[in-house]
């Protein structure tokens, strides 16, 4: 099955700086990619995805890069805030329709002031 | 998101019990979801359903059992034999447009397990 690995597990920066968050997939069929945030005891929401037809997609301040031969994908916050403070999942999935999703085990984003 | 509800919001299970979680959504949302969260790890798939009166085992279903009888609800049971069943599930909903292009899924707020 799908194995998604993601790094760094925790990763502090000052406000106003970038943050970068990787992860790569094991099963080159995967073809959809959403980024998760989530805050404490709360539900995951979803920030952004992409899917393997599309290279980099860019919402505001967020961005993701797919890198299909490679089997990676990254997350990219530009100027930090202090509300970006979460902890974020990427996660992957293949075939097409319904299926679940395969999620890394997260990146807690620390923003110092 | 609004349109899903999970209840209870904190159940606690005793030993040899079976209990059963609800969600509910109002999305009109073909698929739905189980996930189960550790803390400091990532979710992990226990069930997931495409269409009423089917389901398919997820990663780690063992324990766990499901029905979908209804468009708009997803129970999920943890029997007695899940024996470590204390973490954080979410159930999550998504649409259904092909068979080549999977969709943004949304969770409800969870409801966290304990054993007693």
């Amino acid at each position: 099955g799908e194995n998604v690995e993601q790094h760094p597990s925790t990763l502090s920066v000052q406000e106003g700086d970038s943050a970068v968050i990787k992860c790569t997939y094991s099963d080159s069929a995967s073809n959809y990619f959403p980024w998760y945030k989530q805050e404490l005891g709360k539900r995951p929401q979803l920030i952004i995805d992409i899917r393997s037809n599309v290279g980099e997609k860019k919402d505001q301040r967020i961005a993701v890069t797919l890198n299909k031969t490679a089997k990676h994908f990254s997350l990219h916050i530009t100027e930090t805030q202090p509300e970006d403070s979460a902890v974020y999942f990427c996660a992957a999935v293949k075939g097409g329709g319904a299926d679940g999703l395969t999620f890394g085990k997260g990146t807690h984003l620390i923003i110092q002031p | 998101d609004g349109g899903i509800t999970q209840s209870p919001k904190y159940l606690f299970r005793k030993e040899g019990q079976n209990v059963t979680l609800s969600c509910e959504q109002n999305l009109n949302h073909d698929a739905m979801y189980w996930y189960r969260q550790d803390p400091g790890q990532g979710l992990r798939l226990i069930y997931y359903s495409q269409i009423v009166n089917d389901f398919q085992k997820g990663d780690i279903a063992e324990g766990y059992s499901v029905s979908r009888e209804k468009k708009e609800s997803f129970p999920l049971t943890v029997t007695s034999a899940q024996k470590n069943p204390t973490a954080f599930y979410l159930c999550a909903s998504s649409i259904f447009l092909s068979v080549y292009s999977n969709q943004p899924q949304h969770f409800g707020d969870g409801t966290r397990l304990s054993i007693l």
